[in-house]
């Protein structure tokens, strides 16, 4: 079956200017997850939902950053006013149980 | 809060020669242990997982794990490595409530050589 899809795959965005990003999780999985993976490091924990509920956005770094799941499926990942530190890869996972399936994420590059 | 560390940020190895990738957590709860393997330009791909009973997890291509609570350790083996082999290795405890975030090392780059 389809895994986690995510778009654009590849996004350059001027500073100041806002960008979305998609992330399509698999079907009938109930929890997904952001994570920001700066150049050389590993994955940080950026927002989680179960459904269409919001239950921990503890990681978004400021409040440029905005998440959204409405119809408990597709999710949309907002950053208004983007600044250089901003560039990074976004990778989305969405887990049923115990096990987080990752997209290829979005490598967002902001000059 | 829990924490991660992988404490080698770069393993060389020869092909056909056996691999370990450290990895210590902090944590004072009962964890899910995690080890993901990511190739250049693409996510995340689980190579195996602990989540209770035995505490040697095999998982795919041939890696395998030993959960050690005493030492909150989680290493990661494979007794020969081959070329495809290399990529970015990434440990990654979760909350024991089994969808609640992962929380990753920094990697441990793999590279194996002819």
């Amino acid at each position: 079956g389809a895994g986690v899809s995510q778009s654009p795959r590849y996004k350059v965005a001027k500073r100041g200017q806002d960008v979305a990003l998609r992330c399509d999780p698999i079907s009938g999985h109930v929890s997904l997850f952001w994570y920001q993976q700066a150049l050389g490091q590993g994955p940080e924990f950026l927002t989680y939902f179960q459904n269409e509920a919001q239950l921990d956005k503890s990681g978004l770094p400021s409040d440029r950053f905005f998440a959204e799941r409405p119809e408990g499926s597709v999710s949309t990942l907002k950053i208004q006013r983007t600044q250089q530190e901003d560039s990074a890869v976004y990778l989305c996972a969405s887990s049923l149980v115990s096990e987080q399936f990752f997209g290829p994420g979005t490598r967002l590059t902001v000059l | 809060a829990q924490s991660v560390t992988q404490l080698d940020s770069q393993v060389p190895v020869f092909e056909e020669a056996p691999v370990e990738l450290r990895c210590n957590y902090s944590s004072s709860v009962s964890v899910y242990l995690f080890w993901y393997v990511q190739y250049p330009n693409q996510g995340l791909q689980l190579l195996l997982k602990y989540l209770s009973g035995s505490t040697l997890v095999k998982g795919i291509n041939g890696f395998e794990a030993e959960f050690n609570k005493s030492q909150t350790s989680f290493h990661l083996r494979k007794p020969s490595v081959h070329i495809s082999d290399t990529a970015e290795y990434f440990c990654a405890p979760g909350g024991s409530g089994g969808s609640e975030k992962l929380v990753f090392g920094k990697g441990t780059k793999l590279t194996v050589n002819p």
